[in-house]
């Protein structure tokens, strides 16, 4: 299975900081990866597919870019409603694999 | 506007059974790949099992080989998940999940997700 591993865990930023997560896969996905974000007692929300492609109708705070191994998902100004738990996911081979979580606190 | 509603989770002894059920609704069932994803209270989130527009094809991960099998009624538009053999590992909240058009493993659209609680 490809492993998923999402870094930092934990980020604590204040709103208005931009702020960036990294996945890095154990083997090459291309740029089969998405990013979602998932707030407490809520289903995630698709972010970002295709390595770097925005979902409709999510601001343009957030980006993603990365190919093959390296992944990162960037918040260029932080928002109150971004603070929440980030996953990356690849959808390259099966078994679809998650990264771990990012827990974005504010600071 | 799309919508996904999970049911049937609940409690259950370890070696149990449970079907969980996917009403769709808001855009065309038949057409779209779906999914099962769960996350274990406080934990990740973990892909589970999806099946082609036809159900021709079905894809588990392999904790859940053998014990669960994903089913649709297209005249229904449902999506089944029968799971046999619970473990108290199994215990999750599960989504179901519709794929984006014409890419197999993204999840474009979430339900609420139903909980299943594995234990004695």
């Amino acid at each position: 299975d490809i492993q998923m591993t999402q870094t930092p865990s934990t980020l604590s930023a204040s709103v208005g900081d931009r702020v960036t997560i990294t996945c890095r896969a154990s083997q090459s996905i291309s740029r089969w990866l998405a990013w979602y974000q998932q707030k407490p007692g809520e289903a995630p929300k698709l972010l970002i597919y295709k390595a770097s492609s925005l979902e409709s109708e999510v601001p343009s705070r957030f980006s993603g870019s990365g190919s093959g191994t390296e992944f990162t998902l960037t918040i260029s100004s932080l928002q109150p409603d971004d603070f929440a738990t980030y996953y990356c996911q690849q959808y390259n081979t099966y078994p679809y694999t998650f990264g771990q979580g990012t827990k974005l606190e504010i600071k | 506007e799309v919508q996904l509603v999970e049911s049937g989770g609940g409690l259950v002894q370890p070696g149990g059974s449970l079907r969980l059920s996917c009403a769709a609704s808001g855009f065309t069932f038949s057409s779209y790949w779906m999914s099962w994803v769960r996350q274990a209270p406080g934990k990740g989130l973990e892909w589970v099992a999806n099946i082609k527009q036809d159900g021709s094809e079905k894809y588990y991960v392999d904790s859940v080989k053998g014990r669960f099998t994903i089913s649709r009624d297209n005249a229904k538009n449902s999506l089944y998940l029968q799971m046999n053999s619970l473990r108290a590992g199994d215990t999750a909240v599960y989504y179901c999940a519709r794929t984006g058009g014409g890419v197999v493993g993204l999840v474009e659209y979430w339900g609420q997700g139903t909980l299943v609680t594995v234990s004695s």
